[in-house]
């Protein structure tokens, strides 16, 4: 399967825990975008790399949220001290940087409990 | 504010008869529209799109249709089928799609047997 990939699908933590996601793009998509989803509302965007560089963070991302994509490939989302707001689906894309036009492809997603 | 806005939050519809999903928008700056299929505990699914150059564009069962002047799109499924079934999101981007998605909130459509 050559799609997007996150791990792990669920997470169940401890109010005050640090918790780190990864997503695995398509290979050889330069773009990967982090968003969040919560019921009843559609995906929110946080933040996105065109390769390794952080081009793009949403006022959504506070100082607790930290993302890094250190060669360009995979992607991590580390939240620190998490709150129970802070439970919800955290979707990771990926599309191909053309001149225009390039769809988002998703992951399967990354389901944060925080109790 | 909500630049995207889906204003019917469920649609139901027997197989075989169309479905209409509508999606507006306030942000004149969007330039590409996109509509994704969500079926519970999956990520979205690209389904269609289409560019602010084009008023139509169509694949299979499903067409866009885009009104730039009243900021308005529709998403046209004929037949509709029972695996159908899904939330369905309206999505825009800016600067030629080269810019983060917005969503809507979402329509979910159930296509009765």
């Amino acid at each position: 399967d050559t799609g997007v990939s996150q791990n792990p699908r669920h997470k169940i933590t401890k109010r005050g825990q640090n918790v780190t996601f990864r997503c695995d793009p398509i290979s050889e998509h330069n773009r990967l975008y982090w968003y969040r989803q919560t019921l009843g509302q559609g995906p929110e965007f946080l933040t996105y790399f065109q390769n390794e560089a952080q081009l793009e963070k949403s006022r959504l991302l506070s100082d607790r949220f930290s993302a890094e994509r250190p060669k360009g490939s995979f992607s991590t989302l580390e939240i620190q001290r998490t709150e129970q707001g802070d439970s919800a689906m955290y979707l990771c894309a990926s599309s191909q940087l053309q001149a225009s036009y390039n769809e988002q492809f998703f992951g399967p997603g990354t389901r944060l409990t925080v109790l | 504010d909500q630049q995207v806005k889906q204003n019917s939050p469920s649609l139901s519809v027997q197989e075989g008869r169309i479905s209409i999903l509508n999606c507006d928008y306030t942000n004149s700056m969007f330039d590409y529209f996109l509509w994704y299929k969500k079926y519970p505990a999956e990520g979205p699914t690209f389904l269609i799109s289409i560019s602010s150059i084009k008023d139509k564009n169509e694949d299979g069962r499903f067409t866009v249709f885009l009104n730039k002047s009243a900021k308005h799109l529709s998403l046209h499924i004929v037949p509709s089928q029972p695996g159908d079934s899904a939330v369905y999101f309206c999505a825009a981007s800016s600067n030629s799609g080269n810019t983060p998605l917005v969503f809507g909130k979402g329509t979910r459509l159930s296509v009765i047997a």
